[in-house]
């Protein structure tokens, strides 16, 4: 099974600051989907960002964005301009197409501060 | 309203009752699966469907029943509840992963409490 590593447990940021939440994973797949959700206090669970690993380019949705290196098997997520309803837990996870299901890291969870 | 909803939102029980917790989409998504969410664990997958009377094992079976009669349902039973199982619960679906993004969307969670 593949298994997705989310190294910072916590982090902090200031408000209009940048953050990069760190990611890595492991597969032995040439083909597969990337996602980064996030879940704020009430719960729901949100999709941020998604990559298509044959996909070199790396995704951006506003102020988030993704560093993806497919040889490091990486997976960064980066929020630029950060807001106080960033503030949530963030999950990375790994999808191979051919199962269906979300493999998920720990999370990291994430506080803006004024 | 369209979209997937969880029932019920919070459930109290003793141990070694039975639980069913209940899952309905409206998208007619042929995916669905069943998470619980741990803190220290993140997410884990505990089985999921592939298609009507079509279910499979995840991370973590042991102590849960799955059924997919239909494709808009898909029940998460617990024979007999364990205090292990106390855990939050979330239901999600999804279009066939090859057809589409492979995007999950999930239900807003179930809360369940063994004592």
């Amino acid at each position: 099974a593949q298994t997705v590593t989310q190294s910072q447990p916590e982090m902090s940021v200031q408000e209009a600051e940048t953050v990069t939440l760190s990611c890595t994973y492991d597969t032995s797949e040439n083909n597969y989907y990337l996602f980064w959700y996030k879940q704020p206090p009430s719960r729901q669970m949100i999709l941020v960002i998604r990559q298509e690993a044959y996909k070199q380019q790396n995704a951006t949705e506003n102020r988030f964005s993704v560093n993806f290196q497919k040889a490091a098997k990486s997976f960064s997520l980066k929020i630029s301009d950060s807001q106080l309803g960033d503030t949530a837990m963030y999950f990375c996870a790994f999808m191979n197409p051919n199962g269906g299901a979300l493999n998920f890291g720990k999370g990291t969870s994430l506080l803006v501060t004024p | 309203d369209a979209g997937i909803t969880q029932s019920p939102r919070y459930k109290i029980t003793e141990t070694g009752r039975q639980v069913t917790l209940m899952c309905h989409q409206t998208w007619s998504h042929s995916y669905m699966f069943w998470y619980r969410q741990d803190l220290g664990h993140g997410l884990r997958l505990i089985y999921y469907s592939a298609a009507a009377d079509i279910t499979d094992k995840g991370e973590v079976p042991d102590g849960y029943v799955v059924s997919r009669s239909k494709t808009e349902n898909f029940p998460l039973t617990l024979e007999s509840a364990t205090r292990s199982q106390t855990s939050v619960y979330f239901c999600a679906s999804s279009e066939s992963p090859g057809a589409n993004t492979g995007e999950l969307f999930f239900g807003e969670g179930s809360r369940l409490t063994v004592l």
